[in-house]
């Protein structure tokens, strides 16, 4: 089974913190996501990266950034923390080339910004 | 460009009765289409795919959905709700020459009475 695991099932941060939020990913895959999800917005992406050192943009790349420096990691970071940044976090893997084929999920992160 | 509607924010059933969860989409091309779930506090679960294959697609906890390109559906359906199936659902497209794109439903929140 495909298992993607994050650092922090829930976490709490302050404004203008910089926050890291890890995941690691078993099965080789190429292509690894940090989405958010909000109520009534349902699940949005912020970055993906498609192999090691290499990322996109997704729909909603403003105050954060990623690092891929390992083919199994993929981290997403909060350069200053705001409360609009307060949201479920997911991270999700899948194999690569073009098909967009399924992604697998992790647990999520639940991050409070206060 | 593609995109999927989910016709039902909310749905409702007695234990023991079906379900049927609505999903239209539109894509400009061959799309490839998911349904997953999502249960309280956790991350997205893989119900089942269609990509191009068998129109009838059979998923995870008895769960079945159908590919009807003329009425651009792929409505998810079970015979007998379970207690165990509350939890909200997403329908998902993605379209062959997107790259890594993939669009989400806004969910659908599965209710099951004894």
């Amino acid at each position: 089974d495909v298992k993607v695991t994050q650092s922090s099932r829930y976490l709490v941060k302050r404004t203008g913190e910089k926050v890291f939020l890890e995941c690691v990913q078993d099965m080789d895959h190429e292509n690894m996501f940090w989405y958010r999800q909000d109520p009534g917005l349902g699940l949005r992406l912020i970055y993906f990266s498609y192999d090691v050192k290499m990322k996109e943009k997704g729909d909603i790349p403003e105050g954060y950034s990623v690092s891929r420096e390992k083919k199994e990691r993929f981290s997403l970071i909060l350069e200053s923390a705001s409360t609009n940044q307060t949201s479920m976090y997911l991270c999700a893997s899948s194999l690569g080339g073009l098909a967009g084929g399924p992604r697998y999920f992790g647990p999520g992160t639940r991050l409070t910004v206060l | 460009a593609q995109s999927v509607t989910q016709l039902d924010s909310h749905v409702s059933v007695s234990e023991g009765t079906p379900v049927l969860l609505r999903c239209n989409y539109s894509s400009s091309y061959s799309p490839s289409l998911f349904w997953y779930v999502q249960h309280p506090n956790k991350g997205l679960q893989l119900l089942l795919k269609y990509t191009s294959a068998a129109t009838l697609v059979k998923g995870i906890n008895g769960f079945e959905a159908e590919f009807k390109k003329s009425e651009t559906s792929f409505h998810l359906t079970k015979p007998s709700a379970h207690m165990s199936d509350a939890a909200e659902y997403f329908c998902v497209v993605s379209a062959s020459n997107s790259g890594y794109a993939l669009n989400f439903g806004k969910g659908t929140s599965l209710l099951v009475t004894p």
